[in-house]
């Protein structure tokens, strides 16, 4: 059964930091992977979509690497600006009939002024 | 402006009264689905469609019902609703099932007394 985990559960940094936020999963055999931003009282937004052979994407400061077969993900994230602060969500597509998303439960960052 | 509209964003019933809430996209798109967000849980997927007349059971979909009559609409309905459904909810939409970023709704938190 695919598990999503995603470490540390909170951040919290000083304006202007580069920080790196993790994914991991414990099946490889995805058919892509998500990474979500989820403002409070808000629903999620798609930051970047990586298909299962692809390394990396990029979205201005935003940088998601992919590396399948050790089931691990990274969302870069460049100059940290207060309006940052959220909580990022990755998800992973399953290879199956379904094609289920498998959500992480978030790493909340806030991004101090 | 491409979105998912639910309606309403917030409502208080009582247990065993029927109700529906309402999920609708402007953007042609193919696939729909519904989450249930609860602290501890993360995202679960209730029900998912991926076109018009076509529905599937997720992850948990006990106590629910959805219908896709016209490819822009996909009610969730809870026939007789119970304390456990208390929750926040999301209608989410993506042009295909497998290759496109999910669109999310901004959600809606029942409270069932």
């Amino acid at each position: 059964k695919q598990e999503v985990t995603q470490i540390p559960a909170a951040l919290s940094v000083p304006e202007g930091e580069n920080l790196v936020l993790n994914c991991s999963f414990t099946d490889s055999a995805i058919y892509n992977l998500q990474w979500f931003r989820q403002d409070p009282g808000k629903g999620l937004t798609s930051l970047l979509l990586i298909q299962s052979s692809q390394r990396e994407q990029t979205s201005g400061r935003l940088n998601a690497s992919l590396d399948k077969s050790s089931g691990r993900s990274t969302l870069y994230i460049a100059a940290s600006q207060p309006g940052d602060s959220a909580t990022y969500l990755c998800a992973v597509r399953q290879v199956d009939s379904s094609y289920k998303l498998i959500f992480g439960s978030g790493t909340r960052l806030l991004v101090r002024p | 402006e491409a979105q998912v509209t639910q309606n309403p964003r917030y409502l208080i019933t009582v247990t065993g009264k029927k109700l529906t809430v309402t999920c609708s996209q402007n953007m042609n798109h193919e696939y729909m689905s519904w989450y249930r967000q609860d602290p501890g849980l993360g995202l679960r997927q209730i029900y998912y469609s991926m076109n018009v007349e076509v529905t599937d059971k997720g992850d948990v979909p006990e106590g629910y019902k959805v219908s896709r009559k016209e490819k822009r609409n996909f009610p969730l309905i809870l026939e007789s609703p119970s304390p456990n459904q208390t929750s926040l909810y999301f209608c989410a939409s993506s042009k295909t099932l497998r290759d496109s970023p999910l669109h999310f709704g901004n959600g809606t938190r029942l409270t069932v007394t």
